[in-house]
């Protein structure tokens, strides 16, 4: 299996704060890396796919980088709805594999 | 606009089958273009794939899990089903049915997802 490790796995911001969360593959994965974000007692929401590929809706502020082993989830301006965990998962292989999440808090 | 729920017990014993189904409204399960899947969330484990369905019939399933993991559809209910045999405290979480996409489409990100059942596993 493909192992998905995020980093940190929790971080303290503040709105307007600039964020930034890694994901790294235990192998090349190519671009095929999803993010998503939960809120309490929610399902994940996809945010976004093949690594830079805003999903529809999804605002502006949100952005997602890199390819092969290491990505980035950088959220360019914390809003107050921002305040969730966030998970990457790999889709190039089976079983789909996630990180354990990082939990964006106040 | 495609809505998931899952429904089934909230309680299983141990050396039971867990057994859930999820019916998609404003979709289709014989739709070619994606992938009808489970996934679970403990805490212990974060968010685990379970195994998927296809329209065709085809399945996949976690090696983790496979022996003991049995996914079907019904089409004329448009729904699809898990069967998870055995069960130990270990299976104790939320299980969410989610809709996989091809890689054309979205990557094989799963881009809808039910809201989860919690499911434990206890005498």
């Amino acid at each position: 299996d493909i192992q998905m490790t995020q980093s940190p796995s929790s971080l303290s911001a503040s709105v307007g704060d600039r964020v930034t969360i890694t994901c790294r593959a235990s192998q090349s994965i190519r671009n095929y890396l999803n993010w998503y974000q939960q809120k309490p007692g929610k399902a994940p929401e996809l945010l976004i796919y093949a690594a830079s590929t805003l999903r529809s809706g999804v605002p502006s502020r949100f952005s997602g980088s890199g390819s092969g082993t290491e990505f980035t989830l950088t959220i360019s301006s914390l809003q107050p709805e921002d305040f969730a965990t966030y998970y990457c998962q790999q889709s190039y292989s089976t079983p789909d594999t996630f990180g354990g999440g990082a939990k964006v808090e106040i | 606009q495609v809505h998931l729920q899952e429904s089934g017990p909230g309680l299983v014993k141990p050396s039971e089958t867990l057994s859930l189904t999820c019916t998609v409204s404003g979709g289709s399960v014989n739709s070619d273009n994606y992938y009808w899947s489970w996934i679970r969330q403990s805490p212990g484990k974060g968010l685990e794939w379970i195994g998927y369905i296809y329209y065709n019939g085809n399945t996949n399933s976690n090696p983790s899990l496979k022996s003991r993991v049995t996914i079907s559809k019904d089409t004329s209910k448009n729904q699809f089903s898990l069967r998870l045999s055995a069960v130990t405290a270990a299976d104790t979480a939320v299980y969410y049915c989610a809709r996989g996409t091809k890689w054309e489409l979205l990557a094989g990100a799963f881009d809808i997802w039910g809201q989860g059942t919690m499911v434990t596993v206890s005498a």
